[in-house]
């Protein structure tokens, strides 16, 4: 049973307009959280990350939103632009068990010019 | 060479070959791991190693052995593989400190492996 949960497996947006990237989870020992991009042919990249001790963390463009009580994150990209077109991954991690990543199976963002 | 690299980046195998996988990071990390990601699935943790030593075996297959001669590199011996091995293979990398601190990990490309 997956533990990481990304339930859209493809999102499209306009340019310009906001892109909503949603993650849920069901292991409440979880207490970080990263978002990764992946374009074809490269690997994953860190974009940002959320411990649990905060709701919200905030990067240029990127903004991570996480719900502890209903155990959902989401990713906000504003203004999305073309270049941000790529898979995104949500993943998840435990102060126990510092190593472990735990991956969600990607959504793919493709931003329309 | 900056960050972590893989090669090959596509190999394609028989099932009674051996071949192996390298990986080396260029970022002074001490922790290196393994992934697979097949298709529209999520990338699978194979490997964990710490300052060379193996500490997670995520009840991975024999015909998949690990080696990790120093901190800078990390190989994935493939023998006997299955057509169901096929898969993406990415390698990454992070400075890992005591328990409760949290990893950023660094990925390379992959190597696209095709088992026939």
């Amino acid at each position: 049973d997956q533990q990481v949960k990304q339930n859209s497996p493809s999102l499209s947006v306009q340019e310009g307009r906001i892109s909503i990237l949603n993650c849920d989870y069901t292991n409440s020992m979880f207490d970080y959280f990263l978002w990764y991009k992946k374009y074809p042919a490269e690997g994953p990249t860190f974009l940002i990350s959320i411990s649990s001790i905060k709701d919200k963390n905030e990067d240029g463009r990127f903004t991570v939103f996480l719900n502890k009580s209903a155990k959902h994150l989401s990713l906000h990209i504003v203004p999305s632009q073309p270049g941000d077109s790529a898979v995104y991954f949500c993943a998840a991690s435990s102060s126990g068990s510092a190593r472990q990543l735990t991956f969600g199976s990607g959504t793919q963002l493709t931003v329309l010019p | 060479e900056t960050g972590v690299t893989q090669t090959p980046r596509h190999l394609v195998m028989g099932m009674t070959n051996k071949k192996s996988l390298k990986c080396e990071q260029h970022l002074g990390h001490n922790a290196m791991y393994w992934y697979k990601q097949s298709a529209k699935k999520p990338l699978e943790l194979m490997f964990v190693y710490n300052f060379k030593e193996q500490t997670e075996n995520n009840s991975v297959p024999s015909r998949f052995s690990p080696e990790c001669p120093n901190s800078s590199h990390l190989f994935l011996h493939l023998h006997t593989l299955q057509p169901e091995d096929s898969a993406l293979y990415l390698c990454a990398s992070s400075q890992d400190g005591q328990l409760g601190a949290y990893n950023e990990q660094f990925f390379g490309p992959g190597t696209r492996l095709t088992v026939l």
